[in-house]
């Protein structure tokens, strides 16, 4: 139980393009989902906490702007980078739990180049 | 200061051995604590789950929390050559914080066969 699933795995794009990423809740219910971005050789970074229906929570220094999240079902939520550059090819990871206060299953990440 | 710290190894062990990992953390608010297990290009999976002090044993792993030295192991007995990946600490008071969790730089570990 408590499967998270992420698409695509990994994505190539161009400079100026946005690209979006899922992440599902196989077979339970997220309350809340949490977005990570991880660089080589580093820790999770959180970048923003996404409750079902209500709009997302991002932590210091990240860009709502750029980095939108939508938490349409209790399923699925989306991380949508917008005009991305280089500097934000990283390891973007979302975690998900049955409730706040829960512990936290991650997905397998999703693997984002800019060129 | 840091709000959990973790050695990031790289550490090596012949397989058979026993691996201890340790992370230290400042807020003693902090009640639950959990460790992950990341395999490269891959996220993190979670291996225990505690709460408050003491010991948890599963399989060949046990973790163990000092609430009283802010301080906490994973333990990994006979250890293995697919137990090579980086390990993370990550920790939460909840209901300060929400569910955010506080997490370690991660340790690297390579079992040798």
């Amino acid at each position: 139980g408590a499967v998270v699933s992420q698409h695509p795995s990994r994505v190539i794009c161009k400079s100026g393009t946005s690209v979006k990423i899922e992440c599902r809740s196989l077979d339970f219910q997220a309350t809340t989902m949490f977005w990570y971005r991880q660089f080589p050789k580093q820790s999770l970074m959180l970048m923003a906490t996404s409750n079902e229906g209500s709009k997302a929570t991002y932590e210091q220094g990240v860009e709502k702007d750029k980095f939108l999240i939508n938490h349409a079902s209790l399923t699925l939520s989306t991380l949508t980078v917008t005009s991305a550059h280089p500097e934000d090819s990283s390891f973007y990871i979302c975690s998900a739990s049955l409730a706040m206060g829960e512990t936290q299953y991650f997905g397998p990440g999703t693997r984002l180049l800019v060129l | 200061q840091k709000e959990v710290e973790q050695d990031p190894g790289p550490l090596s062990v012949p397989e058979g051995a026993i691996v201890s990992l340790n992370c230290t953390y400042s807020n003693s608010a902090f009640q639950y604590f959990m460790w992950y297990r990341q395999y490269s290009r891959k996220g993190p999976e979670l291996l225990m789950y505690t709460y408050s002090s003491g010991n948890k044993e599963d399989g060949r792993f046990t973790a163990q929390v000092d609430k009283s030295s802010k301080y906490i192991s994973l333990f990994i007995r006979d250890s293995q050559p697919s137990d090579s990946a980086t390990y993370l600490c990550a920790m939460s008071d909840r209901l300060n914080t929400g569910n955010q969790f506080y997490f370690g730089t991660g340790t690297s570990l390579t079992v040798i066969p």
